[in-house]
């Protein structure tokens, strides 16, 4: 079955940087878009950002220019490097399989940024 | 990139119906069926119910049911159930080429 294993989350301080990672197994990881999306404390989703399989890419604007997503279709894992981070974005990271324009979710790190 | 637009809350008796809208533009959800819903009891992550407006994967009950008319999805949940309470959230693809999300709407069981 599909399962998706975020990690690297963490405390960092405003303007650091956080490397995440998700380990996907149980399907073809390079067949498929990957998205990241975060959830901010008693908030809503968030996008945001996807990679296709072709590797292209697209961010929500309110971390265009801080954030890069990757693939690395040889480990099976996605990755979103976080750099400039703000107070704004704490939140749970989720990293999810697009199929369908459904998302499956993995289970979420919780990134936090504070002094 | 303003999140499509769904009520904060509904509630329902155990059996009855109840229905959550969200509502986008012509630039998502009206010009896309690219509507998918998730549904994320507390402490949990989401979890996919409904994709491409109207379609259940494998392994969620017929209860469930999307539709779609203009720019207004909504998500239909029929003889409502105790377990059945928690938040829930619209997504849908946009014409940026990007996904946007509802600000969530927490489904009470009475």
């Amino acid at each position: 079955q599909v399962q998706l294993v975020e990690s690297g989350g963490g405390l960092v301080k405003p303007g650091g940087s956080l490397r995440l990672s998700c380990a996907a197994s149980g399907f073809t990881f390079s067949d498929y878009y990957m998205n990241w999306i975060r959830q901010a404390p008693g908030k809503g989703l968030e996008w945001v950002s996807y990679i296709t399989s072709g590797n292209t890419i697209y961010y929500a604007d309110s971390v265009k220019g801080r954030f890069t997503i990757s693939r690395d279709n040889a480990k099976n894992s996605l990755y979103l490097q976080m750099n400039s981070l703000r107070a704004e974005d704490t939140a749970v990271y989720y990293c999810a399989r697009q199929a369908n324009w459904g998302l499956i979710w993995g289970q979420g790190t919780m990134v936090t940024v504070s002094s | 990139q303003s999140a499509l637009t769904q009520p904060p809350s509904v509630s329902g008796s155990p059996g009855q119906s109840v229905t959550i809208s969200c509502t986008g533009t012509s630039s998502d959800v009206g010009s896309y069926n690219r509507v998918s819903w998730y549904q994320q009891p507390p402490g949990t992550a989401p979890k996919l119910i409904i994709y491409e407006v109207s379609n259940r994967p494998s392994g969620v009950p017929d209860r469930f049911s999307g539709s779609k008319s203009g720019n207004t999805a909504s998500l239909t949940i029929s003889g409502l159930q105790a377990e059945d309470e928690a938040d829930y959230y619209c997504s849908s693809y946009t014409s940026s080429s990007t996904l946007r999300f509802g600000g969530g709407t927490k489904l009470t069981v009475l």
